[in-house]
């Protein structure tokens, strides 16, 4: 069974601040993504990866970043937090085409 | 503009009533995919269908690409089918995936 973490689970962050939403997968997945889900919008693209190092835009990418240091990390990285981006994130990993993609926890995350 | 269409929006049933949810899409694409949602959960995969028909269980998904539309059909709803059910087209070389909004079904017992 594909397994994928994510840390942390909650947090509360203040407008400003910086934010690191980790994720890890012990699949050996190539790809990794990283989503937001919010009422109305469903899930959207933020982010993913084909392999370390790279890091490719998705749909929303403005106001994150993303690293991609090993096969098995992704972070996503909100270097200046706004309201705006209060959002439950999902990490997920797949092999790519003819696969389906594996979804981490969530990580709800909360800006004042 | 939204590539995938997702249909009903809700749906409430009572135990063992048949559900149809839809999913229509208006790019090319790799496969339709679908997934379940249980209420603050992660999401887990139900159906990777390229083209044709699939089963599942209660469960069967048809993907008719020149119809630009894939169904999610689940028979005998139990009280455990509730949550939320998400279509997701797959596009592109980098396996990206466009989610529709979701499907919330309840079942009442």
């Amino acid at each position: 069974e594909a397994a994928v973490t994510q840390s942390p689970r909650n947090k509360v962050a203040v407008t400003g601040g910086k934010v690191t939403l980790s994720c890890n997968q012990t699949n050996n997945h190539n790809n990794m993504y990283w989503y937001r889900q919010d009422t109305g919008h469903g899930l959207r693209l933020i982010h993913y990866s084909y392999g370390a190092g790279s890091t490719e835009k998705g749909d929303i990418p403005d106001g994150y970043k993303a690293s991609r240091p090993s096969q098995e990390n992704f972070s996503l990285i909100l270097e200046l937090a706004t309201p705006s981006q209060t959002s439950v994130y999902f990490c997920a990993s797949g092999l790519g085409r003819w696969d389906t993609q594996y979804f981490g926890p969530g990580t709800r995350l909360l800006v004042l | 503009g939204q590539q995938v269409q997702q249909s009903p929006a809700s749906l409430v049933l009572q135990e063992g009533e048949n559900a149809e949810l839809q999913c229509n899409f208006s790019t090319s694409l790799n496969s339709m995919q679908w997934f379940y949602q249980r209420p603050g959960g992660s999401l887990v995969s139900l159906f990777y269908n390229p083209s044709g028909t699939k089963h599942s269980g209660r469960l069967t998904s048809t993907t008719v690409i020149k119809e630009r539309r894939s169904s999610l059909h689940i028979s005998s709803s139990q009280t455990t089918d509730s949550g939320t059910y998400l279509c997701a087209l797959e596009q592109g070389t980098g396996s990206k995936l466009s989610f529709g909004k979701g499907a919330k079904l309840t079942v009442s017992p």
